[in-house]
């Protein structure tokens, strides 16, 4: 079985400063990893996925992450946040056998300050 | 490339009566799943479809149904709806199975 947490519901940062949204997993195979930004009233979009390549993963809009299976994380870092990350973030998993779904985090809802 | 298109935006149903909803994916994307997100439950997994196959079913009562087209367009029907329908419905697609997905705006459904 696969889950996904997402540490923090809510994190806060000034405009400039770095942002940290972390994420830890679980799953019974080998997994993919996704994160997802949705904004307002709109759909999801994908920032950036691991598929079993290098495991420090870049994303759009200057975000990364880095896979580490000893910690079974999969934290989203961005080094100088901008008011328009403002957005909730959903951390996502899906285990690398045909047919399964993908399994989402809570979300956390990311405000940037001016 | 045009992106997942899903139609209506929004609706507006009165409990008991069903609804249906349309997906259109990526062109040249042949799976295709579902998701319900609400405030309470977050993001939910319905259904996936690959070439008009069900091949994944999400823990929902049987109410909720769906398919998929030769086009690989989607549709889902729900019926005798409640309330607690409420939700945003979204569809995603993926050019084959177990790659990553590319959602659409959603589907606002409102049942009073």
């Amino acid at each position: 079985a696969q889950s996904v947490t997402q540490l923090d519901s809510h994190v806060s940062v000034s405009e400039g400063t770095p942002v940290l949204l972390r994420c830890n997993y679980s799953s019974s195979y080998s997994p993919s990893l996704f994160w997802y930004v949705q904004h307002p009233n709109k759909g999801l979009q994908l920032l950036l996925k691991y598929t079993s390549a290098a495991t420090l993963v870049k994303g759009i809009n200057g975000f990364e992450a880095e896979f580490k299976k000893s910690e079974t994380s999969f934290h989203l870092t961005k080094p100088s946040a901008h008011m328009s990350d403002a957005a909730e973030y959903f951390c996502v998993v899906r285990a690398n056998q045909a047919g399964t779904a993908l399994i989402f985090g809570k979300g956390t809802t990311l405000s940037v300050s001016s | 490339k045009a992106g997942v298109t899903q139609t209506p935006r929004y609706l507006i149903k009165t409990r008991g009566q069903q609804v249906t909803l349309s997906c259109s994916p990526i062109s040249g994307h042949r799976s295709v799943s579902w998701y319900q997100q609400t405030p309470g439950q977050g993001l939910q997994f319905l259904f996936e479809y690959f070439s008009e196959t069900q091949r994944n079913k999400g823990n929902f009562p049987g109410r909720f149904s769906g398919r998929q087209f030769s086009n690989s367009r989607s549709e889902m029907n729900v019926s005798t709806l409640e309330l607690g329908d409420s939700a945003l419905y979204l569809c995603a697609s993926s050019a084959i199975e177990n790659t990553e997905a590319f959602f659409g705006q959603g589907t606002r459904l409102t049942v009073v």
